[in-house]
Formats: C-alpha cells, structure tokens, sequence
C-alpha cells in the first residue's frame, strides 16, 4: 500500500514550452504533497509544499511563478514549470503524506531534460 | 535551522561485510528521524524511522538508533547484500511529527560488490 506514482517519468521539450507533473496518491489520501528537486548525485531539496485547497507553501529562492502547484484533489497536485530553460532540467520528485503508516511516501521521479 | 550530515561516500563493500553509514543532525525541538534509500533510477523508500531518543529503527537488516545525547542516527547492517547498492539518505522532520518537511542529508553512495 501507500503508492505515489508521477507522470511523465521522463520528458524531453523545447526551451521555452511549459510542461507538467502529475503526482497521484493511489491507494490513500493525502492532504499534503511534497516538490523536490535533485541534482545530479546530490541531495533532494525541497521546493513547495502542497496542500490540498489551497495556495503552495515555497521555499525560499523557489520562483513561485514558474513552478506553479496546483493541488486540487486529495489525491492528485501538478507541478507546472512554465517556460522552461535547459537550467530547469533537473530530476523532480514528488512525495505524499499519509499512508497506514502515516509518514512521506515518495513517487518515482520526473527528470526533464530542457532543450 | 536544521540540517543533517551524512558521512562522505562512495562506500564501496564486499558481500557480507559490515556497514556503518554516520549521520548527525542539527535541529531545534524534538525531531524525527530517518534513513531513505534510493535504488537506481527509482524514487525514495523510506527504510526505517525512529520518533525519540533510544528508538531503534529496523528493517532488512538495517537498524539505527537515536542518540540524542551524540544528536546521531547511524545507519547499520551487519551483513550487505549486492543488492543493498544504493544511495542512502539520513533526514529529518521537526517537532516530532512525522509529515512535516524533511530535510536531507547529502546521500551515500553504497556499492557492493559480490
């Protein structure tokens, strides 16, 4: 149990397009979701926090308008890197709250490759 | 603020040997702590916690235990497996409770080889 799947896993775009990530919680649900990046054999660091209705929580020197998060169920949130540049290329993963046993469960990674 | 360091890898093992991976952490309050692990081109698992201090957390064979006296987590099996190659990442999540943000460690790089 406590599955988080992302999609795509993998996408490659212009620079310049928009392109977003889903995040699903499948077999719970999760009033607060989470955005990493990771960079190449580096630890993850914390975008956002999403929660379920409203507005996501950014972290500091994330651009809220670029990433936009949108978690409109308590099951699904978008990340939404809007004109994107090859700096944005990065591996994004996303993690859920919840679970039988309550704690972050994570998804399998998003990597975008920017152009 | 909080943060958590990791002992620097790679760590490169043979079949059965001992592992010991060091974690610290710097945190106000009464955190939780955890160790993740990152298999090749997946996403994060968490591979065990502990919620206060002289927890053990266990699982697979791994255990760590938490000194709040020496503010550490370390992470270790007493027999690894080939397929224990991995990235490992020791967190944490302040004020104890466990869906608040976590915060990282760098990552160990683990390989073993048969």
């Amino acid at each position: 149990g406590a599955v988080v799947s992302q999609h795509p896993s993998w996408v490659i775009c212009k620079s310049g397009t928009s392109v977003k990530i889903e995040c699903r919680s499948l077999d719970f649900q999760a009033t607060t979701m989470f955005w990493y990046r990771q960079f190449p054999k580096q630890s993850l660091m914390l975008m956002a926090t999403s929660n379920e209705g409203s507005k996501a929580t950014y972290e500091q020197g994330v651009e809220k308008d670029k990433f936009l998060i949108n978690h409109a169920s308590l099951t699904l949130s978008t990340l939404t890197v809007t004109s994107a540049h090859p700096e944005d290329s990065s591996f994004y993963i996303c993690s859920a709250w919840g679970g039988a046993v309550e704690t972050q469960y994570f998804g399998p990674g998003t990597r975008l490759l920017v152009l | 603020g909080n943060s958590v360091t990791q002992m620097e890898g790679p760590v490169t093992l043979s079949e059965e040997a001992f592992l010991t991976i060091n974690c610290t952490y710097t945190a106000t309050g009464y955190p939780s702590l955890f160790w993740y692990v990152q298999y090749p081109g997946e996403g994060l698992q968490l591979l065990l916690k502990a919620t206060k201090a002289d927890d053990k957390g266990s699982n697979k064979g791994f255990e760590a235990t938490y000194r709040k006296e020496t503010t550490s987590f370390h992470l270790e099996k007493g027999s690894v497996q080939v397929s224990d190659s991995a990235v490992y990442f020791c967190a944490l999540t302040a004020g104890g409770t466990s869906y608040g943000k976590l915060t990282f460690g760098q990552g160990t790089i683990l390989t073993v080889h048969p």
